[in-house]
């Protein structure tokens, strides 16, 4: 079993709908949870932390579940730019473990 | 702002040349900078950590006399793919760790093209 996985996607989707992503980890002692959004061709860049008692930030909302072993993206009102692979990264005493990713495709 | 820079963006070179990649943290001290690969269509693949002051820790299958890592100022590290050839063709993207909130900001990355 990979530490971390992810649905590799695609996921396509119309303009304003609603997506989620999960993504599972092996290691209960995973420590911090993030989510990455990488652009083709481009560096990941940080799209939120996730905290136990899950966070917003405008249109995304993030969850834990440590007792199931994974965390949820939630894309509200979807927009074309949101088009990008979603990587799930873990860490575990400063040792970052990313998934796959997966890929969102927002159709006009 | 850019949190951390990386230079160059764009190599190409023959095989048997080293390549030196400068990553700079430019919003704060940092004593743990990451270097990262990425082959297309995969994600990405922790190759070394790199500490201030001391020798940076490779992950397995990573040669460590081949992709050389200096990491002398809390602002600068450096990774030299030395004698490269065509299978070190790859993305190469650089993180500096903010300890306080254990985030990582990446570098813009630089593509490496060995002929």
């Amino acid at each position: 079993r990979k530490e971390v996985e992810q649905d590799p996607g695609p996921f396509n989707v119309p303009e304003g709908a609603t997506v989620a992503f999960n993504c599972t980890y092996s290691n209960s002692a995973s420590q911090s949870f993030f989510w990455y959004r990488q652009d083709c061709r481009k560096e990941p860049k940080l799209l939120m932390s996730v905290y136990s008692s899950g966070n917003e930030d405008g249109r995304f909302t993030a969850q834990l579940n440590r007792a199931s072993q994974y965390i949820s993206l939630l894309i509200r009102d979807s927009k074309l730019s949101d088009s990008a692979t979603y990587l799930c990264v873990v860490e575990i005493t400063y040792k970052y473990i990313f998934g796959t990713g997966t890929r969102l495709k927002v159709l006009a | 702002g850019a949190v951390v820079s990386q230079h160059p963006s764009w190599v190409i070179c023959k095989s048997g040349t080293s390549v030196k990649i400068e990553c700079r943290s430019l919003d704060f001290q940092a004593t743990t900078m990451f270097w990262y690969r990425q082959f297309p269509k995969q994600s990405l693949m922790l190759m070394a950590t790199s500490n201030e002051g001391s020798k940076a820790t490779y992950e397995q299958g990573v040669e460590k006399d081949k992709f050389l890592i200096n990491h002398a100022s809390l602002t600068l590290s450096t990774l030299t793919v030395t004698s490269a050839h065509p299978e070190d063709s790859s993305f190469y993207i650089c993180s500096v760790l903010r300890d306080r909130s254990k985030t990582q900001y990446f570098g813009p990355g630089t593509r490496l093209l060995v002929l």
